[in-house]
């Protein structure tokens, strides 16, 4: 079992730049969520998805866009990167949007220079 | 908005004896539950246990149990017989009901487990 699946684990841009994270999972989840951890901050929701078509806006979504095509896949763009966004992101995913254990990916370390 | 303190940003113990890890919460809902989650340095973050807010007993997975104090809005965790691979950053976390999973997290509390 794949689980969820991040990439890429470090990436390392310029101000400015634009880049997509890639979030997949294999469980035929709806329900799949962006997260930001910055120290002393623990994590913080950055966009959500409970099915194919539907987001919305987390506690942080500022400086971040996300789509949902098909079940499977959640990626997260950074259209402008800002050092702000130096950051780890974390997807999760879960069976459905009501109270579900929540599964993780490994994490992307993203620095922004 | 839903406010979770952890106020003990790093503890040690030593390996068999028991910790405690403390968490509080700010919340007017009624209907809730509680997490810690465990993210050791392989930076994978792992559920430990959880808990429903109207359930009274207080919930156990093993060696893990927690001390859930609704009135006071606490929820701390304990470990018993602590092992190596316990050393972790552990997140308390909190999620209302019926709001698409939306979790707040704690700021951690960082767990070393000596030999």
């Amino acid at each position: 079992n794949a689980g969820v699946t991040q990439t890429p684990k470090f990436q390392v841009l310029k101000t400015g730049q634009s880049m997509t994270l890639q979030c997949a999972q294999d469980m035929n989840h709806e329900y799949m969520s962006w997260y930001r951890q910055d120290p002393g901050m623990g994590l913080r929701l950055i966009h959500y998805s409970v099915g194919a078509g539907i987001t919305d806006q987390g506690e942080v979504p500022n400086g971040y866009n996300v789509s949902r095509s098909t079940t499977e896949d959640f990626p997260l763009r950074l259209l402008s990167a800002a050092p702000s966004q130096t950051s780890v992101y974390f997807c999760a995913s879960s069976r459905t949007a009501r109270f579900e254990k929540l599964f993780f990916g490994s994490g992307t370390q993203l620095s922004v220079l | 908005a839903q406010t979770v303190t952890q106020s003990q940003p790093e503890m040690s113990v030593q390996e068999a004896e028991t910790v405690t890890l403390s968490c509080t919460y700010d919340t007017s809902e009624n209907n809730y539950y509680l997490f810690w989650y465990k993210q050791p340095p392989s930076r994978q973050m792992i559920l430990v246990i959880r808990q429903e807010a109207y359930k009274q007993q207080n919930a156990t997975e093993n060696r893990f149990s927690v001390n859930f104090q609704k009135a006071a809005k606490s929820f701390s965790l304990k470990i018993s017989d602590s092992q190596l691979g316990d050393t972790a950053m552990y997140f308390c976390a909190f999620m209302k009901r019926n709001t698409g999973n939306q979790f707040y997290f704690g700021t951690g509390t960082s767990l070393t487990v000596i030999p």
